[in-house]
């Protein structure tokens, strides 16, 4: 079973516009979600993460939203730019492990001009 | 920034043959590599986690004995897929985690090497 889903495999978003990916995950015992972008034939890049007892954080244009009662976090971009087409991973951190990290399917973000 | 190099980008092999797949970190040093798989639209999966010097650890339904793990340095860690068949085609990417990250009790962030795409024909 996926514990780390995000539902939309697309999205397109025209430039200056806010980019808002979802992600939702399905086990109490994460301790940090992180949000990993990745170019094509690159390995994913660490974006922004968030501890699971805060429900925001923010740097930059990216912000990350958590919503615990709903198992639901979500990335924002804003103002979304041509460079930040790429594919967005959600990912969790596993508490009991200061290391293990749970991958969502990837979302495939388009900014068109 | 952190880099992680994987050698081969691609490899192709034919089936009951071994392939290797090295992970290095180019300018830091890594106590914890992972090594993960990923399937066309689905989500990177964790195989094992191998820390300098000592056995990987596997993820449930991971065959250790198919897929070998060495961490031998702070900055290598291969994987030999053993006696491949068409089904472990898929694309094999590896992660780092800085010691000096690991020291500081840090998230959790790894850095990603541009992962290796294994087809056995």
């Amino acid at each position: 079973d996926q514990q780390v889903k995000q539902n939309s495999p697309s999205l397109s978003v025209q430039e200056g516009r806010i980019s808002i990916l979802n992600c939702d995950y399905t086990n109490s015992m994460f301790d940090y979600f992180l949000w990993y972008k990745k170019y094509p034939a690159e390995g994913p890049t660490f974006l922004i993460s968030i501890s699971s007892i805060k429900d925001k954080n923010e740097d930059g244009r990216f912000t990350v939203f958590l919503n615990k009662s709903a198992k639901h976090l979500s990335l924002h971009i804003v103002p979304s730019q041509p460079g930040d087409s790429a594919v967005y991973f959600c990912a969790a951190r596993v508490y009991s492990s200061a290391s293990k990290i749970i991958f969502g399917s990837g979302t495939r973000l388009s900014i068109r001009p | 920034g952190a880099v992680v190099s994987q050698h081969p980008s691609r490899v192709i092999c034919k089936s009951g043959t071994s392939v290797k797949i090295e992970c290095r970190s180019l300018d830091f040093q890594a106590t914890t590599m992972f090594w993960y798989r990923q399937f066309p639209k689905q989500s990177l999966m964790l195989m094992a986690t191998s820390n300098e010097g000592s056995k990987a650890t596997y993820e449930q339904g991971v065959e250790k004995d198919k897929f070998l793990i060495n961490h031998a340095s702070l900055t290598l860690s291969t994987l030999t897929v053993t006696s491949a068949h068409p089904e472990d085609s898929s694309f094999y990417i590896c992660s780092a985690r800085p010691r000096k990250l690991q020291l500081a009790g840090g998230v959790g962030e790894q850095y990603f090497g541009p992962g290796t795409r294994l087809t056995v024909t």
